[in-house]
């Protein structure tokens, strides 16, 4: 059976509340930063991202924090939904290289 | 029509076989990756190409090969598989960061 995402650190939260995913990011050279979202069999897609020279970037429904002193990435989402049960990737890139840096990925688990 | 297309989307293979995974993308794009996944963990670089004559290892390309045929088209070989390269693979496209991934040949190698 699917064994992806066994081991991935699980936030689960009910349906309707507010999630927070952490990422820390290890290269203080990077100037880029995107969370992705990777559904069972298929794919990362794109949520949002975040350039070095920002602190605070938002969609819809989403919100990524970037604290540089720290090295450190966040991805709120706000009223959570069942649709929003997947696993969650930040990445760092830089510009001059365009060769992104996956982080270990977060399981979110939205019960009803 | 996907914008980044794989095949085979799964495949069984035997230790010391060679097989060889396709990509294809709509996108335009010169940029191509190929990345492998693993249980629990993200995914990692195994090799990149930044137009048709360029090609990069990226950081597990050990066991691996690369041909990049038209700018559309970049393909990941392994010449002779091993048990251990079992894993989902993801080919990407880039535009300067903007990654559109397809959606993943799952590799057994038994």
């Amino acid at each position: 059976g699917e064994s992806v995402g066994l081991h991935l650190p699980t936030l689960s939260v009910q349906e309707g509340d507010n999630s927070i995913i952490n990422c820390a990011y290890s290269n203080s050279a990077s100037d880029y930063f995107i969370w992705y979202k990777q559904e069972s069999g298929k794919g990362p897609q794109f949520i949002i991202d975040i350039r070095s020279n920002m602190d605070k970037r938002q969609g819809q429904r989403v919100t990524v924090l970037l604290n540089k002193t720290v090295k450190h990435l966040s991805l709120q989402i706000a009223a959570t939904q069942p649709g929003d049960s997947a696993v969650y990737f930040c990445a760092e890139n830089h510009y001059n290289t365009d060769k992104l840096i996956f982080g270990t990925g977060t399981r979110l688990q939205v019960f009803p | 029509d996907a914008d980044v297309t794989q095949t085979p989307r799964n495949r069984i293979t035997k230790t010391g076989k060679r097989i060889m995974l396709e990509c294809s993308q709509t996108k335009g794009h010169d940029r191509m990756y190929w990345y492998r996944q693993d249980p629990g963990l993200g995914l990692r670089l195994i090799y990149y190409s930044f137009d048709v004559k360029d090609i990069n290892k990226g950081e597990i390309s050990d066991g691996y090969s690369v041909s990049r045929q038209a700018q559309a088209k970049f393909s990941l070989s392994l010449e002779s598989a091993i048990p251990n390269q079992t894993a989902l693979y993801f080919c990407a496209t880039s535009d300067f960061g903007s990654y559109t991934f397809g959606s993943g040949t799952r590799l057994t190698v038994v």
